[in-house]
């Protein structure tokens, strides 16, 4: 079957940096995304990785290394307003999402 | 832009009770998808469209019927509802088809749903 396994819940402090990790199995691999969702809100784009390496955009960077089905989303100068949900998304290689429960990241002052 | 826009935001409804989930965009995306979201479980896919006149089912298609005369408006049909159709729904589109090239999907607001 197909799973993506991500962590249920992460703390960190504002200032820090935190690393969400995904790890995943699935049929085939189109593509991997990363998605923010606030409570009561809907999810917002935030990353693609398609090839290995790192992508940066701005406090968040996301990671992807194919060979051990592994990704991580890193946000740094962490600000109280990223206290959220964040999705992991695998596209398979009939070009379906398969989505993770989602990491809720807390951030406290 | 709008962008996407679901009515309504919250709806509650007896066991056996029909109602039809809407959702319109205004970004003349050909891809078009619903998807409910249960407490620790990913989004999972009910039914998607990749353009006017075609539909197919997803992940969770059973109790679920959905049509696409457009390419503005894609509603979800609830023929009749059960307890176990208790969730949040999001209705997302894309400009691109089968291929998600830019990898973004554009959501509605959510419609809050509970089956008594």
């Amino acid at each position: 079957g197909q799973n993506i396994d991500q962590p249920t819940e992460m703390t960190a402090t504002e200032g820090a940096i935190v690393q969400i990790n995904c790890t995943y199995q699935t049929s085939g691999f189109n593509g991997l995304f990363w998605y923010q969702q606030h409570a009561g809100e809907a999810p917002t784009f935030l990353s693609y990785n398609v090839l290995d390496g790192l992508e940066e955009k701005g406090r968040f960077s996301s990671f992807l290394s194919r060979s051990k089905g592994y990704s991580y989303l890193l946000l740094k100068e962490l600000q109280m307003k990223d206290s959220a949900s964040y999705l992991c998304a695998v596209l398979d290689s009939n070009y379906q999402l398969i989505w993770g429960a989602g990491t809720k990241l807390i951030i406290k002052p | 832009n709008a962008g996407v826009t679901q009515t309504p935001k919250f709806q509650v409804l007896k066991t056996g009770q029909s109602m039809t989930l809407q959702c319109a965009q205004d970004m003349n995306h050909e891809y078009m998808s619903w998807y409910r979201q249960d407490p620790g479980m990913g989004l999972r896919l009910i039914h998607y469209s990749v353009g006017a006149g075609i539909t197919d089912q997803g992940e969770v298609p059973n109790g679920y019927n959905v049509s696409r005369s457009t390419t503005e408006d894609f509603p979800l049909r609830l023929l009749s509802a059960a307890p176990s159709q208790t969730s949040v729904y999001f209705c997302a589109s894309s400009s691109t088809g089968t291929e998600l090239n830019t990898g973004e999907l554009f959501f509605g607001e959510g419609s809050r749903l509970t089956v008594l």
